[in-house]
């Protein structure tokens, strides 16, 4: 079993804050995969990243592969309501198959 | 174009009982994924198909469970003898499948809107 862990589990913030998320693991992935969802809904897919070192950026947020393809940050600056979600982490091993991460429950206070 | 779909989105069934819950993949899509979510948690792997080979059934928790795909395109994951602890929403994916070249790695997944399975 590949363990992805996230970091931290639940996160509460003010409006215009900034935090950043982390996903963790001992184990090295061909692919790094972020994903929002909401209640109700299935997982969405924001970024992939694939290469070690790897920065993304999608409007407000930025995303962060390891150099040794292990681990990935979750950036996001000047946090709005609708930022609100359930963040999850995804590594894609040779055979395919995705092990997702704890997830990063977040709430951005108006 | 149409998404995933699943069915039934809820579904509450009796200790002992099976259930048979459903997935339509994006049509043309080879890979299809399940997975199951306990409340707030990430998503725990139980299954893969890709195209005509044979499923990865290596996250299925207990032989209650198994899944078919039929004609390349429509699954459906039965559970048998439902127990409480079977409880969670089960999501299910699809994809293009792998890239060529031997880059091993996928086309994104689609997820449906997942069914919320209670056993009561």
């Amino acid at each position: 079993t590949q363990l992805l862990e996230q970091s931290p589990q639940f996160l509460s913030i003010q409006e215009g804050e900034n935090l950043t998320v982390y996903c963790n693991s001992s184990s090295v992935f061909s692919s790094l995969q972020w994903y929002r969802q909401e209640p109700g809904e299935g997982p969405v897919l924001l970024v992939t990243v694939v290469t070690g070192g790897e920065v993304k950026k999608l409007k407000r947020l930025t995303f962060q592969f390891g150099d040794a393809r292990k681990d990935s940050s979750l950036h996001i600056t000047a946090a709005q309501p609708g930022d609100t979600g359930l963040y999850l982490c995804a590594g894609e091993d040779t055979g395919n198959q995705f092990y997702f991460g704890t997830g990063t429950s977040l709430t951005v206070i108006p | 174009g149409a998404g995933v779909s699943q069915s039934p989105s809820n579904k509450v069934t009796e200790k002992g009982k099976d259930v048979e819950l459903r997935c339509d993949p994006i049509s043309g899509h080879t890979a299809l994924y399940w997975y199951r979510q306990s409340l707030g948690q990430g998503l725990e792997f139980l299954i893969y198909f890709q195209g005509n080979s044979a499923p990865d059934k290596s996250g299925l928790p207990s032989d209650r469970f198994s899944a078919e795909r039929t004609g390349g395109s429509v699954s459906t994951l039965t559970i048998q003898r439902t127990q409480q602890e079977d409880s969670a929403v089960y999501l299910c994916a699809s994809s293009l499948g792998p890239l060529a070249g031997g880059f091993s790695r996928s086309y994104e997944q689609y997820f449906g809107p997942g069914t919320r399975l209670t056993v009561t």
